[in-house]
Protein backbone atom coordinates (compact mmCIF):
# COMPACT_ATOMS: atom_id res chain seq x y z
CA UNK A 1 0.00 0.00 0.00
CA UNK A 2 0.81 3.53 -0.59
CA UNK A 3 1.37 5.30 2.76
CA UNK A 4 2.55 8.62 1.63
CA UNK A 5 0.37 11.68 0.08
CA UNK A 6 2.04 14.61 -2.16
CA UNK A 7 -0.02 17.56 -2.39
CA UNK A 8 -0.80 18.88 -4.60
CA UNK A 9 -1.25 16.52 -7.52
CA UNK A 10 0.26 18.86 -9.90
CA UNK A 11 1.74 22.08 -9.95
CA UNK A 12 2.41 24.47 -12.55
CA UNK A 13 5.10 27.27 -12.40
CA UNK A 14 6.70 30.02 -14.11
CA UNK A 15 10.34 29.33 -14.59
CA UNK A 16 12.38 31.49 -11.93
CA UNK A 17 9.86 31.17 -9.42
CA UNK A 18 9.49 28.74 -6.45
CA UNK A 19 7.59 25.24 -6.19
CA UNK A 20 6.76 23.92 -3.00
CA UNK A 21 5.18 20.24 -2.63
CA UNK A 22 3.72 18.30 0.71
CA UNK A 23 3.98 14.79 2.32
CA UNK A 24 2.27 13.11 4.51
CA UNK A 25 2.63 9.76 6.15
CA UNK A 26 1.01 7.42 8.54
CA UNK A 27 3.42 5.44 10.51
CA UNK A 28 6.85 6.01 11.96
CA UNK A 29 9.97 6.98 10.29
CA UNK A 30 13.75 6.71 10.10
CA UNK A 31 13.80 8.90 7.43
CA UNK A 32 11.87 9.86 4.15
CA UNK A 33 13.24 10.66 1.18
CA UNK A 34 12.27 12.21 -1.81
CA UNK A 35 12.75 10.95 -5.30
CA UNK A 36 12.63 13.10 -9.06
CA UNK A 37 11.20 10.90 -12.36
CA UNK A 38 11.05 12.06 -15.59
CA UNK A 39 11.43 10.46 -18.90
CA UNK A 40 15.33 11.15 -19.49
CA UNK A 41 16.35 10.09 -16.12
CA UNK A 42 14.26 7.73 -14.26
CA UNK A 43 13.88 7.87 -10.77
CA UNK A 44 16.55 9.65 -9.20
CA UNK A 45 17.36 10.27 -4.97
CA UNK A 46 17.35 14.04 -3.98
CA UNK A 47 17.47 14.41 -0.67
CA UNK A 48 17.11 11.91 2.72
CA UNK A 49 16.25 13.29 5.71
CA UNK A 50 16.36 11.58 8.88
CA UNK A 51 14.11 11.61 12.07
CA UNK A 52 15.69 13.36 14.40
CA UNK A 53 16.26 16.41 11.46
CA UNK A 54 14.13 19.18 10.85
CA UNK A 55 15.15 20.96 7.77
CA UNK A 56 18.00 20.13 5.11
CA UNK A 57 19.70 21.72 2.19
CA UNK A 58 20.91 20.52 -1.02
CA UNK A 59 21.26 23.04 -3.90
CA UNK A 60 17.92 24.80 -4.84
CA UNK A 61 16.31 21.84 -2.57
CA UNK A 62 15.17 22.62 1.21
CA UNK A 63 13.45 19.76 3.01
CA UNK A 64 11.66 20.09 6.01
CA UNK A 65 10.35 17.36 8.66
CA UNK A 66 7.72 17.98 10.91
CA UNK A 67 7.27 14.35 12.95
CA UNK A 68 4.56 15.32 15.22
CA UNK A 69 2.41 16.60 11.92
CA UNK A 70 4.05 13.43 10.20
CA UNK A 71 4.86 15.81 7.29
CA UNK A 72 7.41 16.93 5.24
CA UNK A 73 7.36 19.55 2.61
CA UNK A 74 10.31 19.96 -0.38
CA UNK A 75 10.80 23.81 -1.41
CA UNK A 76 12.54 23.89 -5.27
CA UNK A 77 13.85 27.40 -5.56
CA UNK A 78 14.13 29.32 -8.49
CA UNK A 79 12.88 26.49 -10.92
CA UNK A 80 14.46 25.63 -14.34
CA UNK A 81 12.08 24.15 -17.26
CA UNK A 82 14.78 20.88 -16.54
CA UNK A 83 12.54 20.88 -12.83
CA UNK A 84 9.91 19.27 -14.91
CA UNK A 85 9.03 15.78 -13.48
CA UNK A 86 7.06 13.81 -10.86
CA UNK A 87 8.69 14.31 -7.45
CA UNK A 88 7.80 10.97 -4.72
CA UNK A 89 8.08 11.32 -1.05
CA UNK A 90 9.01 7.97 0.19
CA UNK A 91 9.02 6.82 3.87
CA UNK A 92 11.51 4.32 5.50
CA UNK A 93 10.48 2.94 8.66
CA UNK A 94 13.97 1.30 9.53
CA UNK A 95 15.62 -1.72 9.82
CA UNK A 96 14.83 -4.09 6.67
CA UNK A 97 12.11 -1.88 5.61
CA UNK A 98 12.10 -1.25 2.13
CA UNK A 99 10.72 2.67 0.66
CA UNK A 100 6.86 3.16 0.59
CA UNK A 101 6.32 5.63 -2.14
CA UNK A 102 3.29 8.28 -2.16
CA UNK A 103 1.44 8.68 -5.64
CA UNK A 104 3.21 11.98 -6.41
CA UNK A 105 3.34 15.73 -7.51
CA UNK A 106 3.18 16.07 -10.97
CA UNK A 107 5.69 19.79 -11.46
CA UNK A 108 5.61 21.60 -14.71
CA UNK A 109 7.88 24.31 -15.35
CA UNK A 110 6.65 26.71 -17.64
CA UNK A 111 9.34 29.06 -19.81
CA UNK B 1 30.63 4.54 -11.71
CA UNK B 2 27.78 2.12 -13.40
CA UNK B 3 24.53 2.65 -12.96
CA UNK B 4 21.88 -0.18 -12.29
CA UNK B 5 21.33 -2.18 -15.81
CA UNK B 6 17.82 -3.67 -16.14
CA UNK B 7 17.02 -5.43 -20.00
CA UNK B 8 14.56 -5.49 -21.92
CA UNK B 9 13.68 -2.02 -21.96
CA UNK B 10 9.92 -2.81 -23.25
CA UNK B 11 8.03 -5.92 -23.49
CA UNK B 12 4.72 -6.81 -24.91
CA UNK B 13 3.39 -10.23 -24.46
CA UNK B 14 -0.52 -11.37 -24.61
CA UNK B 15 -2.29 -12.69 -21.24
CA UNK B 16 -1.10 -15.72 -20.33
CA UNK B 17 2.40 -15.96 -21.27
CA UNK B 18 5.56 -15.36 -19.33
CA UNK B 19 7.91 -13.01 -19.09
CA UNK B 20 11.59 -12.25 -17.60
CA UNK B 21 13.28 -9.09 -16.53
CA UNK B 22 16.81 -9.03 -15.58
CA UNK B 23 18.86 -6.48 -13.34
CA UNK B 24 21.96 -5.81 -12.43
CA UNK B 25 22.46 -4.07 -9.48
CA UNK B 26 25.91 -1.36 -8.51
CA UNK B 27 28.59 -3.59 -7.87
CA UNK B 28 29.26 -3.71 -4.26
CA UNK B 29 25.30 -3.17 -3.19
CA UNK B 30 24.56 -5.70 -0.97
CA UNK B 31 20.58 -4.95 -1.55
CA UNK B 32 18.19 -5.27 -4.31
CA UNK B 33 14.89 -4.40 -4.83
CA UNK B 34 11.70 -5.06 -7.40
CA UNK B 35 9.62 -2.51 -7.49
CA UNK B 36 6.17 -2.33 -10.28
CA UNK B 37 4.81 1.18 -10.88
CA UNK B 38 1.48 1.66 -12.58
CA UNK B 39 0.81 4.35 -14.37
CA UNK B 40 0.14 7.61 -12.59
CA UNK B 41 1.36 5.82 -9.06
CA UNK B 42 4.46 5.74 -7.35
CA UNK B 43 6.48 2.65 -7.22
CA UNK B 44 5.14 -0.39 -5.21
CA UNK B 45 8.06 -2.79 -3.42
CA UNK B 46 7.18 -6.08 -4.21
CA UNK B 47 10.20 -7.54 -3.06
CA UNK B 48 13.78 -7.02 -1.65
CA UNK B 49 16.76 -9.26 -1.44
CA UNK B 50 20.16 -8.77 0.95
CA UNK B 51 23.34 -10.54 -0.86
CA UNK B 52 21.25 -13.47 -2.39
CA UNK B 53 18.33 -13.57 0.94
CA UNK B 54 14.66 -12.85 0.80
CA UNK B 55 14.29 -10.14 3.20
CA UNK B 56 10.61 -8.95 2.25
CA UNK B 57 8.27 -10.36 -0.72
CA UNK B 58 4.62 -9.19 1.17
CA UNK B 59 3.65 -7.91 -1.19
CA UNK B 60 5.20 -10.10 -4.35
CA UNK B 61 1.94 -12.10 -5.54
CA UNK B 62 3.18 -15.27 -5.42
CA UNK B 63 0.67 -17.46 -7.33
CA UNK B 64 2.22 -16.27 -10.58
CA UNK B 65 5.60 -13.38 -9.80
CA UNK B 66 8.67 -14.66 -8.52
CA UNK B 67 12.28 -13.75 -8.44
CA UNK B 68 15.72 -15.12 -7.25
CA UNK B 69 18.85 -13.40 -6.98
CA UNK B 70 21.78 -15.85 -7.75
CA UNK B 71 25.13 -15.52 -6.31
CA UNK B 72 24.06 -12.31 -4.50
CA UNK B 73 24.51 -10.06 -7.56
CA UNK B 74 21.97 -10.32 -10.71
CA UNK B 75 18.16 -10.97 -10.44
CA UNK B 76 15.21 -12.03 -12.41
CA UNK B 77 11.89 -11.02 -12.25
CA UNK B 78 9.26 -13.43 -13.44
CA UNK B 79 5.51 -13.09 -14.39
CA UNK B 80 3.81 -16.51 -15.35
CA UNK B 81 1.06 -16.06 -16.49
CA UNK B 82 0.62 -12.77 -17.02
CA UNK B 83 -2.53 -10.53 -16.58
CA UNK B 84 -4.14 -7.55 -18.23
CA UNK B 85 -3.17 -5.80 -14.83
CA UNK B 86 0.50 -6.38 -14.67
CA UNK B 87 0.97 -3.86 -17.45
CA UNK B 88 3.52 -0.97 -15.48
CA UNK B 89 7.28 -0.49 -15.30
CA UNK B 90 8.68 -2.82 -13.29
CA UNK B 91 12.06 -0.71 -11.56
CA UNK B 92 14.87 -2.34 -10.06
CA UNK B 93 16.90 -0.55 -7.25
CA UNK B 94 20.01 -1.41 -5.42
CA UNK B 95 21.30 0.46 -2.40
CA UNK B 96 24.46 -0.70 0.23
CA UNK B 97 22.15 -0.42 3.16
CA UNK B 98 18.80 -0.96 3.60
CA UNK B 99 17.11 2.24 4.69
CA UNK B 100 19.53 4.58 2.71
CA UNK B 101 18.92 6.26 -0.45
CA UNK B 102 18.06 3.78 -3.36
CA UNK B 103 19.75 3.63 -6.70
CA UNK B 104 16.77 3.05 -9.71
CA UNK B 105 17.45 1.54 -12.81
CA UNK B 106 16.09 2.84 -16.48
CA UNK B 107 12.83 0.21 -15.59
CA UNK B 108 10.86 -2.15 -18.14
CA UNK B 109 7.93 -1.10 -20.07
CA UNK B 110 5.66 -4.63 -20.02
CA UNK B 111 2.17 -4.04 -21.83
CA UNK B 112 0.35 -6.87 -21.19
CA UNK B 113 -2.70 -7.71 -24.57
Amino acid sequence: SQQGEEDPQALSIQEGENATMNCSYKTSINNLQWYRQNSGRGLVHLILIRSNEREKHSGRLRVTLDTSKKSSSLLITASRAADTASYFCARSGGGADGLTFGKGTHLIIQP
Amino acid sequence: EAGVAQSPRYKIIEKRQSVAFWCNPISGHATLYWYQQILGQGPKLLIQFQNNGVVDDSQLPKDRFSAERLKGVDSTLKIQPAKLEDSAVYLCASSLVFYYEQYFGPGTRLTVT
